[in-house]
């Protein structure tokens, strides 16, 4: 069964400071890769997505993520952060038949220090 | 803003009661998803729909239901409420053009309290 697992249920970053947030998945074939973001009482933003190709993807924001196979990973950076980025973030696992739900871990929450 | 809306923001209501929930995807997209976020089970799938149709079921409990309306529209309803079911109630909607996994794109959400 899918599944993914976010290591990290809270870290604090000093701003300005560069940012890695962990995932790892399970899926026997080739998985679709997300990350959200959620502000407190927003809903969840798409900060980027991979389905194939160049396994470092851009996204909005500054973030990127890369696809390791090897390492069933799909870490999300970014150089330097900024105090709005304090947030909760999530990574999710989509099959690859097309309109399937999402598998979500549980969630990294960000807090950023001045 | 994802083009997707979902009323009512807030609901409150009492133990037993029955609440309607709903969600209007975005522009052209055929598919709704309806999921659940709490503080001890996360975010999970409920159900999703496709162009009207039932098209697959995550762990919806037997006193939720849904459908999807011609113009497209969702609802999600919950009867004989129960504490537990306080939780943030999220609709997401997608192309589906078949062949690979589409994005999905989140409502705000809908924030449920039962007292």
């Amino acid at each position: 069964a899918q599944s993914v697992t976010q290591p990290d249920i809270h870290i604090t970053v000093s701003e300005g400071a560069s940012l890695e947030l962990r995932c790892n998945y399970s899926y026997g074939a080739t998985p679709y890769l997300f990350w959200y973001v959620q502000s407190p009482g927003q809903g969840l933003q798409l900060l980027l997505k991979y389905f194939s190709g160049d396994t470092l993807v851009q996204g909005i924001k500054g973030f990127e993520a890369e696809f390791k196979r090897s390492q069933s990973s799909f870490n999300l950076r970014k150089p330097s952060v900024h105090w709005s980025d304090a947030a909760e973030y999530f990574c999710a696992v989509g099959a690859d038949q097309a309109g399937t739900a999402l598998i979500f871990g549980k969630g990294t929450t960000l807090s950023v220090s001045s | 803003d994802s083009g997707v809306t979902q009323t009512p923001k807030h609901l409150i209501t009492a133990t037993g009661q029955r609440v309607t929930l709903r969600c209007s995807p975005r522009s052209g997209d055929l598919s709704v998803y309806w999921y659940q976020q709490s503080l001890d089970q996360g975010l999970q799938f409920l159900i999703q729909y496709y162009n009207g149709e039932e098209r697959a079921k995550g762990n919806i409990l037997e006193r939720f239901s849904a459908q999807q309306f011609p113009d497209l529209h969702s609802e999600l309803n919950l009867s004989s409420l129960e504490l537990g079911d306080s939780a943030l109630y999220f609709c997401a909607s997608s192309v589906v053009s078949g062949g690979r996994s589409e994005t999905q794109y989140f409502g705000p959400g809908t924030r449920l309290l039962v007292l």
